[in-house]
């Protein structure tokens, strides 16, 4: 069975731009939850997805946003890109949303903003 | 109230010592306790989990105490081996309300396994 898939890998924007990252769960998992990893912060949740709604949301500004599609493929957004946003942004799918249910991370998009 | 404290931040183990990372939470809500590896250049797997209704859960080599009035829990590595060589998350989550799917980690724990 294949494994989360994040596309792409690495990315190089600029202040002020925006991106778009894309994360294909594992066939069958609905739930799919997004992470932003950096040194200074650690893993911080930005927001999970079921069935195309948003059930959760973490403590982050509105330049990001999230979507899921019916095949529960989802992508996240972030707009007005500044400096901070540097990161490695996680994708992680799940079979339910909801506790007890193991939590499967892709490799991870790197985000550099310059 | 939703931290989830981690130390050591670094740990260094001889080949087949004992290595053990602690954690401890403030949420007494938290109801699910997993413990995730990264590589470099990987996502985080999860390498085992607890639930508050049990004191201690082992597999393989690796072991989950877990701590219900102290709010903390560790793993211990027992027989560490260079491979185990990575950085080590502790997490948090309590299932209900508007919490799915949302994981609070440590800070991440480097261990380093000398041959």
């Amino acid at each position: 069975k294949a494994g989360v898939t994040q596309t792409p890998r690495y990315l190089i924007k600029t202040r002020g731009q925006q991106v778009t990252l894309s994360c294909s769960p594992i066939s069958g998992h609905r739930s799919v939850s997004w992470y932003q990893q950096t040194p200074g912060q650690g893993l911080q949740f930005l927001f999970e997805y079921f069935s195309e709604t948003q059930r959760n949301k973490g403590n982050f500004p509105g330049r990001f946003s999230g979507r899921q599609f019916s095949n529960s493929r989802s992508e996240m957004n972030v707009s007005t890109l500044e400096l901070g946003d540097s990161a490695l942004y996680l994708c992680a799918s799940s079979l339910v949303a909801g506790t007890y249910n193991e939590q499967f991370f892709g490799p991870g998009t790197r985000l550099t903003v310059l | 109230q939703q931290q989830v404290k981690q130390s050591p931040q670094s740990l260094i183990v001889q080949k087949g010592g004992i290595s053990i990372i602690n954690c401890a939470y403030e949420n007494t809500a938290f109801d699910y306790f997993p413990w995730y590896q990264q590589f470099p250049g990987k996502g985080p797997a999860l390498l085992i989990a607890i639930r508050p209704d049990v004191s201690e859960k082992k597999e393989g080599r690796f072991t989950i105490s877990f701590n219900k009035s102290a709010k903390q829990f560790s793993l211990h590595i027992m027989d560490s081996q260079p491979g185990d060589s990575a950085t080590y998350f502790c997490a948090a989550s309590n299932d209900g309300g508007t919490s799915y799917g949302k994981l609070t980690f440590g800070q991440g724990t480097i261990l380093t396994v000398h041959p």
